[in-house]
């Protein structure tokens, strides 16, 4: 059964550096995703990705926050200057009707 | 306003009983619900989706009313290993982004 996949599954770093988070969407999923969620509370949308652009981003998305799908199958979360309360689990999702989740990279910037 | 409402609980359910436990949407222009799963430090994974005419599997049924935004999900004869958090999800239409409910937690107890 295809899944979708992230890498890595943990990644510690300094507070002020930056991350780059990858994820490899199903195959055949052409509507992509992230969210967060911060330890004890609700999963958070970020921002959604469609035909090579942005469609839809939340107020937590700001300009340290920034996607890519580099080449035909990667698609990538970077945030440029980490901070304390970017800890958090950041889910990947693809889509071609129903969402499906990646199993998550735990973020800790110490 | 939150934009969608779950009670968290904990419910204790023993084995073989039916629980019961429902969310509420705020927003009325959501199109779409979702009923996912979530066991602890977990992905979300897609239970079911829920249908205004209301839909069922297996042991599962979900349940829609609009005029009061309201989802609902019944268990039936639980077992120890439907123990995990029930996350209710509303979107506005499909590929679009999903909003989560904090979700119930559901404890199976022998």
């Amino acid at each position: 059964e295809p899944e979708v996949t992230q890498t890595p599954s943990h990644q510690v770093t300094q507070m002020g550096q930056e991350v780059i988070l990858r994820c490899v969407p199903i195959s055949n999923h052409l509507y992509f995703y992230w969210y967060r969620q911060i330890l004890g509370q609700k999963v958070e949308f970020l921002v959604s990705f469609y035909n090579n652009e942005i469609s839809e981003k939340s107020e937590i998305f700001d300009d340290q926050f920034s996607v890519e799908r580099p080449d035909g199958s990667n698609f990538t979360l970077k945030i440029r200057s980490t901070k304390l309360e970017d800890s958090a689990m950041y889910f990947c999702a693809s889509s071609d009707n129903e969402q499906f989740f990646g199993p998550g990279t735990r973020l800790t910037v110490l | 306003r939150k934009e969608v409402e779950q009670d968290p609980g904990p419910f204790n359910v023993p084995e073989g009983a039916t629980v019961a436990f429902n969310c509420t949407y705020s927003n009325s222009a959501s199109q779409s619900f979702f009923w996912y799963r979530q066991d602890c430090r977990k992905e979300p994974k897609l239970l079911m989706s829920v249908y205004s005419s209301g839909n069922e599997d297996g042991r599962f049924t979900a349940q829609l009313n609009r005029a009061s935004q309201y989802i609902s999900l019944l268990i039936r004869d639980s077992k120890l290993s439907d123990s995990a958090t029930y996350l209710c999800v509303a979107s506005p239409y499909g590929n679009n982004r999903l909003a989560f409910g904090k979700g119930n937690q559901v404890v199976v107890i022998p």
